[in-house]
């Protein structure tokens, strides 16, 4: 049972391109769940969601990000018109059940850098 | 934001002492979780242990769970060299939000 997997690894974007982040689950995994993590720093929860519905977006910035979860491929988080500040490592995690009854199965996350 | 903190932020010790981290946060918990970040990966988790339990092991790990002074602290004996990485602790909400919340975490080397 392979593991979550995000793409791509590194992605380097000039300011004002789009970003886009995709992460697939594991296999029977229908939460997913988007962080973000800067250099020596925790990792600051951005979004939660369920197959094709957004259940918690609280933490991620009311403009430019956008992610989904469909019905059919992996989850996208999505940056339009990236800006320095966006720069960060960008975690997936999935799991069978609600983060507050289940461990959490982390990718090793999308390194992005704007330049 | 009921962020845990981790304490210390970074701890190095010899190899074969034991490490403490202590974790602390600020509202009721349904469950506080452990998870080891190796550098330039992503998160392991280690240990989950519920607001109803005190203690909990796993192989040279110990959770401890001190909810009345809101407090966790993650034991780690016998370390090794590949035990060096970050290690957080990480809450969910009493009052139902299904999303965990992570403090900045303990960075533990050890030394050969």
């Amino acid at each position: 049972n392979a593991g979550v997997m995000q793409n791509p690894r590194h992605l380097v974007r000039r300011r004002g391109q789009e970003a886009r982040l995709r992460c697939s689950p594991m296999k029977g995994h229908s939460h997913v769940y988007w962080y973000r993590q800067l250099p020596e720093e925790g990792l600051k929860f951005m979004v939660y969601l369920q197959k094709e519905n957004i259940i918690d977006e609280s933490g991620m910035p009311k403009e430019r990000f956008s992610a989904e979860f469909p019905k059919e491929g992996p989850s996208i988080l999505r940056i339009q018109q990236v800006v320095r500040g966006d720069s960060a490592a960008y975690f997936c995690a999935s799991s069978p059940l609600p983060a507050n009854n289940s461990p959490l199965h982390f990718g090793n996350g999308t390194r992005l850098t704007v330049t | 934001s009921q962020q845990g903190e981790e304490d210390p932020q970074a701890l190095s010790i010899q190899e074969g002492e034991n490490a403490t981290m202590n974790c602390s946060y600020k509202t009721s918990i349904n469950n506080l979780q452990w998870y080891r970040q190796n550098s330039g990966r992503g998160l392991v988790h280690l240990i989950l242990i519920r607001s109803n339990e005190r203690e909990k092991h796993s192989g040279r790990l110990r959770v401890t769970l001190d909810t009345s002074k809101k407090s966790s602290s993650l034991l780690i004996t016998a370390s090794r060299a590949a035990d060096t990485a970050s290690y957080f602790c990480a809450t969910d909400a009493w009052t139902g939000a299904q999303k965990l919340v992570f403090g900045q975490g303990t960075r533990l080397t050890i030394n050969p």
